[in-house]
């Protein structure tokens, strides 16, 4: 199957940074690409879907100018949180669409904001 | 409004028996119903997933069972085995769109 990658699969930052996180589709181009947030025990919430070339389309209740993101190649998707809160601090997966509607997931970022 | 209803939300399975896991949906316009399973501290993986042409699909010791009239659908695991420990989301969409999620549904087999 298709492979995703995430990095870093974990961070700790102070309250206040600015944290980036990569996706990336290692074996095939992905049109577009999905972000969500996972909290423990919970089920996955989409915060916004991203075009390569084209602004992201963020799900109601999103702040996109918290959570930004940058679609700059068919391969390659970036979260930048920015100044990151403790309320912010949650599982982050991306996802990677294929033209025949299957997604392939990342294996998560663990952001722990102190 | 919810527009996928998974259950149970937990399930406890004797090894070698069947864990089956339900799903509903409401709009009739849903054209994909993949599932996925989780491990913790792991992103998901896709499983298997069904089109509504087809009512039954199976994989190995998973199999989909797909309900157009009734707008279910549901996970069997046969054998099921203590590796099969995980959570399980169903989901929903059309086309090429997003995803739409189940609650989940934390599975634990036991020996």
């Amino acid at each position: 199957g298709a492979v995703v990658s995430q990095h870093p699969s974990r961070v700790i930052c102070k309250s206040g940074t600015s944290v980036k996180i990569e996706c990336r589709s290692l074996d095939f181009q992905a049109t577009t690409m999905f972000w969500y947030r996972q909290f423990p025990k919970k089920s996955l919430m989409l915060m916004a879907t991203s075009n390569e070339g084209s602004k992201a389309t963020y799900e109601q209740g999103v702040e996109k100018d918290k959570f930004l993101i940058n679609h700059a190649s068919l391969t390659l998707s970036t979260l930048t949180v920015t100044s990151a809160h403790p309320e912010d601090s949650s599982f982050y997966i991306c996802s990677a669409g294929t033209a025949t509607d299957t997604q392939y997931f990342g294996p998560g970022t663990r952001l722990t904001v102190l | 409004q919810q527009q996928v209803k998974q259950s149970p939300q937990s399930l406890i399975v004797q090894k070698g028996g069947i864990s089956i896991i339900n799903c509903a949906y409401e709009n009739t316009a849903f054209d994909y119903f993949p599932w996925y399973q989780q491990f913790p501290g792991k992103g998901p993986a896709l499983l298997i997933a069904i089109r509504p042409d087809v009512s039954e699909k199976k994989e190995g010791r998973f199999t989909i069972s797909f309900n157009k009239s009734a707008k279910q659908f549901s996970l069997h695991i046969m054998d099921s085995q203590p590796g099969d420990s995980a959570t399980y989301f169903c989901a929903v969409t059309i086309g090429n769109e997003k995803l739409t999620f189940g609650t989940g549904t934390r599975l634990t087999i036991i020996p």
